[in-house]
């Protein structure tokens, strides 16, 4: 299969923890990526690789790609941290890359 | 710094052509993937295709195969994004990415993303 399935809608009590969640076959093989976009904004790559965050990614963010599903972690969340989120990897082929369906995060 | 910037907007009629670019600066254009990526209004990202420009490599979604043309122009380390004939259902913002440092066997993310066109095809 070359899809990744993600839950829609996830909420957060602001300061605490929440897990989103990314399940597919290519998982056994990639790891996934996650992405954060918020309204009118271009995707912004959080975590990548086993659990590794791009310069300027907030330690509150962490990965987790053992096995499947995958899961993004935010550890404290904070409003600003509302957004939609997106997970990424290779197709089990390898040949092609596909996108989770996204899982939109609400900060209560 | 890894910049990659996108053509501005454009409005279409359903049957027209159309080509939409994204130009690189600050790696090295050729030595990485860079890849297309739909949203719809209101809906999630699609991976479209991809094309490695250091030897043209390129690949298609199932989905958009024989829809679209990716290219790339090495010596002005641009990447486009081509349809013959537009339809209605093409209208959504296009995003261009970039692997970048980080690819690997296991992993191959896009860390660098262009600031997305507007396609709108209305009659």
């Amino acid at each position: 299969s070359s899809e990744l399935t993600q839950d829609p809608a996830v909420s957060v009590a602001l300061g605490q923890t929440v897990r989103i969640t990314c399940q597919g076959d290519s998982l056994r093989s990639y790891y996934a990526s996650w992405y954060q976009q918020k309204p009118g904004q271009a995707p912004v790559l959080v975590i990548y690789d086993k659990n590794n965050r791009p310069s300027g990614i907030p330690d509150r963010f962490s990965g987790s790609s053992s096995g499947n599903p995958a899961s993004l972690t935010i550890t404290g969340a904070q409003a600003e941290d509302e957004a939609d989120y997106y997970c990424n990897s290779r197709d089990s082929s390898g040949n092609h890359w596909v996108f989770g369906g996204g899982t939109k995060l609400t900060v209560l | 710094e890894v910049q990659l910037v996108q053509s501005g907007a454009e409005v279409k009629k359903p049957g027209e052509s159309l080509k939409i670019s994204c130009k690189s600066s600050g790696y090295s254009f050729t030595n990485y993937w860079i890849g297309w990526v739909r949203q719809m209004p209101g809906k999630g990202l699609e991976w479209m295709g991809i094309i490695y420009p250091g030897d043209s490599d390129t690949r298609y979604s199932p989905s958009f195969q024989g829809q679209i043309t990716i290219s790339a122009d090495k010596s002005i380390s641009t990447a486009y994004l081509q349809w013959s004939s537009l339809k209605a259902s093409d209208t959504a913002m296009y995003y261009c990415a970039s692997t970048g440092g980080y690819c690997s066997i296991t992993s191959c993310p896009f860390d660098s993303w262009g600031q997305g066109t507007l396609v709108t095809v209305s009659s």
